[in-house]
C-alpha cells in the first residue's frame, strides 16, 4: 500500500499569518494519463471531511483562494494563507493512485 | 444540491451485522461511484471500496473484503453498506463519499459494538 506521511502532526497558527502542510508518499503518485494523483481534505471538528484540493494543485468548488497546493511525484505541500477561524481543524491527503485508496494520518491546525 | 444523507447512530452487539445507508439527491446517482470510508475513534481515514449503482460492481480494499459488503438500490438512489461479525475494532463513524474525488460526503453514521 502506498503510504502518506503528512507533517507536522500538528501545527498552531496566529489568525492571519500563514500554515504550510506536507505530505510525502512512498511512491509516485503521478499516473500513467500524466496526471498527479493527491487530493487535500479538511475536517472541521464535528463534521464530515470537505474537499479542498483535487490532481494536486486545483482548488475544489467554492474553496477559497487563500488554499494552494503543489509538488513533485513524491513530495507535496498545502499552503493556507492568511488563516482564519474556519481554518480550524485536521487535514488530510490521500491519493487514488491505485488501490487501496489511502490517506495520511492527518494533520491538526489550531489557532493561536 | 448535491445530498448524502447517511441513516442514524447505530449500537449493535459483537458478531452480530449492520447495514447503514447513505441516500443521494440532487445528481445522477446511477452515474457516480459510492465509496465508503471508515474513521476509528481518534484515527484517520481509512477507504472500504466503492459500488457503481449504474451496474452494481463492486471494488474493495483487501482489508474489508468479507467484512463489507456494498449494494444499491437505484429505484431510491440509495447506497448501502453491510458490515458483518462486528468487533469492537469496528466502531467507528462510516461515511460515504461521492465519485473519484469524494467531491461530496454523507454526515458520518457512528456505529458502536458493545455487549
Amino acid at each position: 500500500d502506498i503510504v502518506l506521511t503528512q507533517a507536522p502532526l500538528s501545527v498552531s497558527v496566529t489568525p492571519g499569518e500563514s500554515a504550510s502542510i506536507s505530505c510525502r508518499s512512498s511512491k509516485s503518485l503521478l499516473s500513467s494519463k500524466g496526471i498527479t494523483s493527491l487530493y487535500w481534505y479538511l475536517q472541521r471538528p464535528g463534521k464530515s471531511p470537505q474537499l479542498l484540493i483535487y490532481q494536486m494543485s486545483n482548488l475544489a468548488s467554492g474553496v477559497p483562494d487563500r488554499f494552494s497546493s503543489s509538488g513533485s511525484e513524491t513530495d507535496f505541500a498545502l499552503k493556507i494563507s492568511k488563516v482564519e477561524t474556519e481554518d480550524v481543524g485536521v487535514y488530510y491527503c490521500g491519493h487514488r493512485l491505485e488501490y487501496p485508496y489511502t490517506f495520511g494520518a492527518g494533520t491538526k491546525l489550531e489557532l493561536k | 444540491q448535491v445530498q448524502l444523507q447517511q441513516s442514524g447512530t447505530e449500537l449493535v452487539k459483537p458478531a452480530s451485522s449492520v447495514k447503514i445507508s447513505c441516500k443521494a439527491s440532487g445528481y445522477t446517482f446511477t452515474s457516480n461511484y459510492m465509496h465508503w470510508i471508515r474513521q476509528q475513534p481518534g484515527n484517520g481515514l481509512e477507504w472500504i471500496g466503492w459500488i457503481y449503482p449504474g451496474n452494481g460492481n463492486t471494488k474493495y480494499n483487501q482489508k474489508f473484503d468479507g467484512k463489507a459488503t456494498l449494494t444499491a438500490d437505484k429505484s431510491s438512489s440509495t447506497a448501502y453498506m453491510q458490515v458483518s461479525s462486528l468487533t469492537s475494532e469496528d466502531s467507528a463513524v462510516y461515511f460515504c463519499g461521492r465519485g473519484g474525488y469524494f467531491d461530496y460526503w454523507g454526515q458520518g453514521v457512528m456505529v458502536t459494538v458493545s455487549s
